[in-house]
């Protein structure tokens, strides 16, 4: 068990321009999940595969926001036209299937949008 | 839906005190319940769950939880508290069939003083 992974721990990008983060979730979890999570409050979630296919998405996600996850191995969260607004923690979790598995959380990619 | 409340955004006590974070949540259906913590600049790291098994859990690091769901009630409490439990803590709920996101609190920061 290595661990979830996530690239790169911190981003600062330009308002306007576009970010791509990575997220590797533990090799034998086939659930793998987005939250994002603005300072002194509690993570929330965006969205989640299950292997390859993209079950639910929150509202939160709006359409400059998308996730892939190809193989159902990795995935990416893209932010296309970044606003101030979207400056905050992205955190990436995986679990195992079945009812009561908790997630296990990567460090988080911190982005700044100035 | 599903939500949680976590009394206090922030609970200062003295080393060696008890520590008692609370946790109320609300579910048309039994849920799952977990407690994570978060160090700064760290993702959230699993310290205990409920998953309908005994009511009282004990999770990593000395900390414990008590599901009671007359109250609708999940505390984590811990006898003596330690510098190193300075901390934030989030309380998370999940049902079964809503593919295993959690849905977490706002959080309680957690100030031990010597």
């Amino acid at each position: 068990d290595t661990g979830v992974s996530q690239n790169p721990r911190h981003k600062i990008t330009k308002r306007g321009q576009n970010v791509t983060f990575r997220c590797d979730p533990i090799s034998e979890h086939n659930r793998l999940y987005w939250y994002r999570q603005t300072l002194g409050q509690g993570p929330e979630f965006l969205t989640y595969f299950q292997n390859e296919a993209q079950l639910e998405k929150s509202r939160l996600l709006s359409d400059r926001f998308s996730a892939e996850r190809p193989k159902g191995s990795f995935s990416t969260l893209e932010i296309q036209r970044t606003e101030q607004g979207d400056s905050a923690m992205y955190l990436c979790a995986s679990s195992l299937l079945g009812g009561g598995s908790p997630l296990h959380f990567g460090n988080g990619t911190r982005l700044t949008v100035t | 839906a599903q939500s949680v409340t976590q009394l206090g955004s922030h609970v200062s006590v003295s080393e060696g005190a008890l520590v008692l974070l609370r946790c109320n949540y609300s579910s048309s259906v039994p849920p799952y319940l977990f407690w994570y913590v978060q160090y700064p600049n760290q993702g959230l790291q699993l310290l205990l769950k409920y998953t309908s098994a005994a009511t009282l859990v004990k999770g990593i690091n000395g900390f414990e939880a008590e599901f009671k769901k007359s109250e609708t009630s999940f505390h984590l409490t811990k006898p003596s508290a330690h510098m190193s439990d300075a901390a934030e803590y989030f309380c998370a709920v999940s049902l079964n069939n809503q593919g295993g996101k959690l849905i977490f609190g706002q959080g309680t920061e957690l100030s031990v003083k010597p």
